[in-house]
């Protein structure tokens, strides 16, 4: 039972235009949602979060939007750069004390042709 | 500043021996966990604990131990490997609070033949 989930394996976009990179939720628990970023033979990296109590949060060329009726985050990424080039991946918690675990997706590989 | 430590980074095991992964962090973190990770599978939790001298099961815990006797070491034991258990293994820290990342070892990659 996949509670997060990906439906894009991947993604291609030109440089200089918009990435969106998207992520589905089952579980209505979820209050806490993470982006990572991850490239080859290297662990995942943080790269931006949002709270349920909020529907956007930016962070310079990255936006994350939440639409917690839907069930659905979106990540945003503009202007794309070719080191933007990666594997990312949607995460989400249950952030109650005591159960901060993450659930991730499985992943969107994003490539951004120069 | 290291982070988060894992080691070995490679491994090629015979189907049947046990081995140890070890992660590390200096961060003071309460929270570790173990992932694994596989094609079109995502990260799945195998095990994690939230402070030291506890260990709880995560989705998929069969065929795995662990151990945290200290705070910033968490250990995974294969203790008769299959080939079903090659995948890429990460381990991860976080503070026990709300809202807070996971910080992430750079991966085991770890072949059981």
């Amino acid at each position: 039972d996949q509670q997060v989930k990906q439906n894009s394996p991947s993604l291609s976009v030109q440089e200089g235009r918009i990435s969106i990179l998207n992520c589905d939720y089952t579980n209505s628990m979820f209050d806490y949602f993470l982006w990572y970023k991850k490239y080859p033979a290297e662990g995942p990296t943080f790269l931006i979060s949002i709270s349920s109590i909020k529907d956007k949060n930016e962070d310079g060329r990255f936006t994350v939007f939440l639409n917690k009726s839907a069930k659905h985050l979106s990540l945003h990424i503009v202007p794309s750069q070719p080191g933007d080039s990666a594997v990312y991946f949607c995460a989400a918690s249950d952030s109650n004390f005591g159960n901060e675990k993450l659930t991730f997706g499985t992943g969107t590989r994003l490539t951004i042709i120069p | 500043n290291a982070g988060v430590t894992q080691t070995p980074k490679f491994r090629v095991l015979k189907t049947g021996q046990s081995m140890t992964l070890l992660c590390a962090q200096d961060m003071n973190h309460e929270y570790m966990y173990w992932y694994r990770q596989d094609p079109g599978m995502g990260l799945r939790l195998i095990h994690y604990s939230v402070g030291e001298g506890t260990t709880a099961k995560g989705e998929v815990p069969d065929g795995y131990n662990v151990s945290r006797l200290k705070k910033q070491n968490f250990l995974l034991g294969l203790e008769s490997a299959a080939p079903s258990q090659t995948s890429v293994y990460f381990c991860a820290s976080n503070f026990y609070r709300r809202n807070t990342e996971a910080f992430f070892g750079q991966g085991t990659r770890l072949t059981v033949v």
